[in-house]
């Protein structure tokens, strides 16, 4: 089955613990990003990635990293965790179009991250 | 600043009655809009697209609606139905660049009352 995984899908941790939430995509995508929803925000960009890596910022980058060191993962880190990176997180993954920007993303089922 | 709008936050409508959800953009290099359904507990999934060639993409019930000049979409659900009830969120991007940038609206919430 075509799908992207992301682990773990709850989380609850605190302030300055580092911490690794990994995404995994079965389909051969080159392209992968990462996004968090909050209320009233929508989805907001915060890494992406076109190939292996190739990774670049989206709109709310700043506390968190990425590596792409394999085309189907794309792990987003938090080094030091703070209460406003309480969000819901998701991974998705889709094809390179032709003029090269991706469409069709394919998005895992979420990441629930609270930090006290 | 946010460059996709839906200044709906929520919408209700009667099973079998069309449904549209309005989407406003202020970058006029935007040329590739998306909507994507997303189901509670679950993550968005892609609906339907349009590019700024057209204006207008139908796919079943769904159709999409594109008016360059006025910088809006809107997205048209004939006959709705209870199972469309989700949150729906419309995305940008530009086609013509290789960023690999989508930026989404705030979603609305569409209830189909049956």
């Amino acid at each position: 089955e075509a799908q992207v995984t992301q682990n773990p899908r709850y989380l609850i941790t605190v302030t300055g613990k580092k911490l690794t939430v990994t995404c995994s995509q079965n389909m051969n995508h080159e392209y992968m990003s990462w996004y968090r929803q909050d209320p009233g925000l929508g989805l907001r960009q915060i890494y992406y990635s076109m190939n292996v890596e190739v990774t670049d910022k989206g709109d709310v980058p700043e506390g968190y990293k990425v590596s792409r060191k394999e085309k189907r993962n794309f792990p987003l880190i938090l080094e030091s965790p703070s209460p406003n990176q309480t969000s819901l997180y998701f991974c998705a993954s889709s094809l390179i179009a032709r003029q090269g920007t991706p469409y069709e993303q394919y998005f895992g089922p979420g990441t629930r991250l609270t930090v006290t | 600043d946010q460059q996709v709008k839906q200044n709906s936050p929520s919408l209700s409508v009667q099973e079998g009655r069309i449904s549209i959800l309005n989407c406003d953009y202020t970058n006029s290099m935007f040329d590739y809009f998306l909507w994507y359904k997303k189901y509670p507990a679950e993550g968005p999934t892609f609906l339907i697209s349009i590019s700024s060639i057209k204006d207008k993409n139908e796919d079943g019930r769904f159709t999409v609606f594109l008016n360059k000049s006025a910088k809006h979409l809107s997205l048209h659900i004939v006959p709705s139905q209870p199972g469309d009830s989700a949150v729906y969120f419309c995305a940008a991007a530009r086609d013509s660049s290789n960023t690999g940038k989508l930026i989404f609206g705030q979603g609305t919430t569409l209830q189909v009352k049956p």
